[in-house]
């Protein structure tokens, strides 16, 4: 099952430039994580942003977590090439033990 | 630390065999690991949710019996994908809770196996 929808479903941008991408998810959480993946490659697990917590700073990353609308957004700033990749978001239930369940990801694109 | 492993890397068969996965977590034990498998440009779904020494538990809609999930010890769950078919073919992917962790929430993947069914 998947919890919810990324929006874009792909971007494409500039280097330089910010990228933002929104998740919302259906049901209660216990936080929230975002994940990097390249083409064919695994996952790189990027920031955990708690469900009592509003937003998170990481390097060049940006979360941010409203529990009233279910909604996260991840902002990239001053994005480079490398930074081409699927971005996934995923949701952890109250429930110790249950697995992530997984947005459908935005497909990020940036050219130099 | 909190390093996952999956073996093989990838791996090519013909239809009809079977291919076993092995997902190994290598300085953590993992009472609970989990299954998923992404098909191409699309996202991660859950298959199933293995537990040391007990029955996996499978989501809506995988077979149970076409993927045989062992979970036998506190560092090693195997999938097989059994009697495999080219609708089999994409990137499964497992991931392991740390049992020593007090959050208890984290979750550690391992790099994948990309199985092509010819």
């Amino acid at each position: 099952s998947q919890q919810g929808e990324e929006d874009p479903q792909a971007l494409s941008i500039q280097e330089g430039e910010n990228a933002t991408m929104n998740c919302s998810y259906k049901t209660s959480i216990n936080n929230l994580q975002w994940y990097r993946q390249n083409s064919g490659r695994g996952l790189v697990h990027l920031i955990l942003i708690r469900s009592n917590e509003r937003e998170k700073h990481s390097g060049r990353l940006r979360v941010t977590l409203d529990t009233s609308k279910k909604s996260s957004s991840l902002l990239i700033t001053a994005s480079r090439a490398a930074d081409t990749a699927s971005y996934f978001c995923a949701t952890d239930g109250y429930q110790a033990g249950t697995a992530l369940i997984f947005g459908k990801g935005t497909t990020l694109s940036v050219s130099s | 630390g909190a390093v996952v492993s999956q073996h093989p890397s990838w791996v090519i068969c013909k239809s009809g065999t079977s291919v076993k996965i092995e997902c190994r977590s290598l300085d953590f034990q993992a009472t609970t690991m989990f299954w998923y498998r992404q098909f191409p440009k699309q996202s991660l779904m859950l298959m199933a949710t293995s537990n040391e020494g007990s029955k996996a538990t499978y989501e809506q809609g995988v077979e149970k019996d076409k993927f045989l999930i062992n979970h036998a010890s506190l560092t090693l769950s195997t999938l097989t994908v059994t009697s495999a078919h080219p609708e089999d073919s994409s990137f499964y992917i497992c991931s392991a809770r740390d049992l020593g962790r007090v959050a208890g929430n984290e979750q550690f993947f391992g790099p994948g196996t990309r199985l092509t069914v010819l």
